[in-house]
């Protein structure tokens, strides 16, 4: 069974950094591409960035403007969100998602339960 | 940046009715939509793939169709499992979501 743990959410003032974790096991880590989604309590789904099987092709939405990296160490079957300089529009649920193949070109077909990010002063 | 606009935000219905979600794209994405729910509190769960192929082990009152620009989601016989919100998605350029329809209980 695919399992997706996301870790690291929390109260954090804006400006400041934090770095989400997503745990994953069940499936072979490696052979997927995976993917960042968050929302905002009560509103809907916004993609945030995705990043191949082996790491060499990253993708972000455009308007983090630089301040989020994503990345993977498929030998510790983890998925990171790393997030700088954050701002109060940042606060929502963050979600891990698998992709269904090695590439960005498919849909989620599992999702972690979330971390919730707060940037409040 | 390819849009998503979902139709209607809201829709109220009952127990057995047929609904039908709408979405459509700003430019031909081909058949590269997929169709999530979502319930309170709960993470998305996809149910159909390339416009109409279903994921395993959702139920078959659940249909997609369309290509292009214009795509549809089926529900034939609402249960109360279904009411929820759902999501379309295409992902024939990174990726964007729909704003989301509550099915409600009318």
């Amino acid at each position: 069974e695919v399992q997706l743990v996301e870790s690291g959410g929390g109260l954090v003032q804006p400006g400041r950094s934090l770095r989400l974790s997503c745990a994953a096991s069940g499936f072979t880590f490696g052979d997927y591409a995976m993917h960042w989604v968050r929302q905002v309590p009560g509103k809907g789904l916004e993609w945030v960035s995705s990043i191949t099987w082996n790491g060499n092709s990253i993708y972000y939405m455009d308007s983090l403007k630089g301040r989020f990296t994503i990345s993977r160490d498929n030998a510790k079957n983890s998925l990171y969100l790393q997030m700088n300089s954050l701002r109060t529009e940042d606060t929502a649920f963050y979600y891990c998602a698998k992709g269904g193949g090695y590439s960005s070109g498919w849909p989620f077909d599992s999702w972690g339960q979330g971390t919730l990010v707060t940037v409040s002063s | 940046d390819i849009q998503m606009t979902q139709s209607p935000s809201t829709l109220s219905a009952s127990v057995g009715d047929r609904v039908t979600i709408t979405c459509r794209a700003s430019q031909s994405i081909s058949a590269w939509l997929a169709w999530y729910q979502q319930k309170p509190g709960k993470a998305p769960k996809l149910l159909i793939q390339k416009a109409s192929n279903l994921e395993s082990g959702v139920p078959s009152r659940f249909s997609g169709s369309g290509s292009g620009t214009e795509f549809t989601l089926t529900i034939s016989g609402l249960q109360p499992d279904d009411f929820a919100t759902y999501y379309c998605q295409q992902y024939s350029s990174y990726f964007t979501f729909g704003q989301g329809t509550k099915v409600e209980i009318k």
